[in-house]
């Protein structure tokens, strides 16, 4: 099983709809985090956490929402989808002690 | 705030060539610099990673250092081959603020050609 998962894989949705998207993490670190990638901008963080009770704003989170349900659990959601939230998504998770960064395989997301 | 730059955008080498691509950053206040691959839609696959401390780190044909002081890396990838074909992410994480969150450069999209 792969250290961090993420679901769906794809998804296409409406403008106007709510999505969830969820990662869960077997690496066993308190901090996980939402980047999302665009062409030509690189990944950008949405949001992030260091434990269960601590959510934080990234540089880009308007039009999104998280959820740290458990140490191994972060949900994105997307309350109203825009067509400019079409994206690859990506969780990830870190080693506070000094070690790197462990991403999942991401989620590509079409909104139209 | 972080700026992280990678030259060439684009490099495009015949199969066995030693290659190198290059990553600058401006602030080197940095806890580690952490290079990935990522292939056409798929996720990040982490390759090497250098804390601030050291200077270079080394897998298989693959070889990166670390200057923090003027703000570069360079990853090294000997004998090329076409498997190692793929977009090569550098990034830095930060000492302070944004929980040491990691700044990306935009990568370098290899191609290695028979």
């Amino acid at each position: 099983d792969a250290d961090v998962t993420q679901t769906p894989r794809n998804r296409i949705t409406k403008t106007g709809k709510r999505i969830m998207l969820e990662c869960s993490q077997t690496k066993g670190h308190d901090r996980m985090y939402w980047y999302r990638q665009d062409p030509g901008l690189g990944l950008r963080l949405i949001y992030y956490s260091f434990d269960v009770k601590d959510i934080n704003k990234g540089e880009i989170s308007d039009g999104y929402s998280v959820s740290r349900q458990a140490q191994a659990k972060f949900s994105l959601s997307l309350e109203s989808a825009i067509p400019n939230q079409t994206a690859l998504y990506f969780c990830a998770t870190s080693d506070p002690r000094g070690g790197g960064y462990t991403f999942g395989s991401g989620t590509r997301l079409t909104v139209v | 705030k972080q700026e992280v730059t990678q030259i060439p955008a684009a490099l495009s080498v015949p199969e066995g060539e030693n290659l190198v691509l290059n990553c600058s950053f401006t602030d080197s206040a940095i806890y580690n610099l952490q290079w990935f691959r990522q292939d056409p839609g798929k996720g990040l696959t982490s390759l090497l990673l250098i804390q601030s401390s050291q200077r270079e780190q080394t897998s298989g044909r693959l070889n990166a250092s670390l200057d923090k002081s003027s703000g570069r890396s360079t990853l090294y990838i000997a004998a090329s081959q076409p498997g190692d074909s793929a977009t090569y992410l550098c990034a830095v994480r930060g000492l302070t603020g944004g929980g040491n969150k990691l700044t990306f450069g935009t990568g370098t999209q290899l191609k290695v050609e028979l």
